[in-house]
């Protein structure tokens, strides 16, 4: 059980194109979704907070027009990094949580994003 | 301003020598405790919660206890597949954001046949 998955698992674009990362609880319904980027040997983190029908929280320092988020049901949110450029190629997971799971996050696959 | 520390940042063990990763934290009130477990390239596999000092929890060759001020994962006998980054983080009552992970840097530990 709680299963999270992710897609796609990679993508290259060219710069200024946008692209979207889907988030998925598969066998769970998520109240709350994360989004977290992480470096070449670094720890994860944390981009923004998203409550199912609510607009994310987004920490400080990420902007909120760059990488649009939308928590569209229980089971279904998503990452835009729009106008994309070479500086936001990273590996972007998202984790999800539910009441029912004790609130432990559980984390999709990742998306390897490469910006050309 | 929750914080973790893990050490060492990276461990190399031989096949069946057992040994303890450190995680140090201090938080405005501890609502749980996390270990995580990544694989490079993959996202973090949960290992473990915990709630309280005292607590202990097992699975398979791994054992995570958890103080006031830290928690230490045990590894018995480790296995070459052990090897990955392990991955603490705690979540606390303080904060706008409820359910929020704070994570550490992660111990890499390569374990040798």
């Amino acid at each position: 059980g709680a299963v999270v998955s992710q897609h796609p698992s990679w993508v290259i674009c060219k710069s200024g194109t946008s692209v979207k990362i889907e988030c998925r609880s598969l066998d769970f319904q998520a109240t709350t979704m994360f989004w977290y980027r992480q470096f070449p040997k670094q720890s994860l983190m944390l981009m923004a907070t998203s409550n199912e029908g609510s607009k994310a929280t987004y920490e400080q320092g990420v902007e909120k027009d760059k990488f649009l988020i939308n928590h569209a049901s229980l089971t279904l949110s998503t990452l835009t990094v729009t106008s994309a450029h070479p500086e936001d190629s990273s590996f972007y997971i998202c984790s999800a949580s539910g009441t029912d799971l004790q609130e432990t996050q559980y984390f999709g696959p990742g998306t390897r994003l490469l910006v050309l | 301003e929750d914080q973790v520390t893990q050490s060492p940042e990276a461990l190399r063990l031989q096949e069946g020598e057992s040994s303890s990763l450190n995680c140090s934290y201090t938080v405005s009130g501890l609502r749980g405790l996390f270990w995580y477990r990544q694989d490079p390239g993959k996202g973090p596999e949960f290992l473990f919660t915990l709630y309280s000092a005292g607590e202990e929890k097992e699975k398979e060759r791994l054992k995570a206890t958890l103080t006031k001020k830290e928690s230490f994962l045990h590894i018995t006998a480790p296995k070459p597949e052990d090897s990955a980054t392990y991955l603490c983080a705690v979540q606390g009552y303080s904060g706008a954001g409820s359910y929020q992970l704070t994570f550490g840097k992660g111990t890499k530990l390569s374990v040798i046949p």
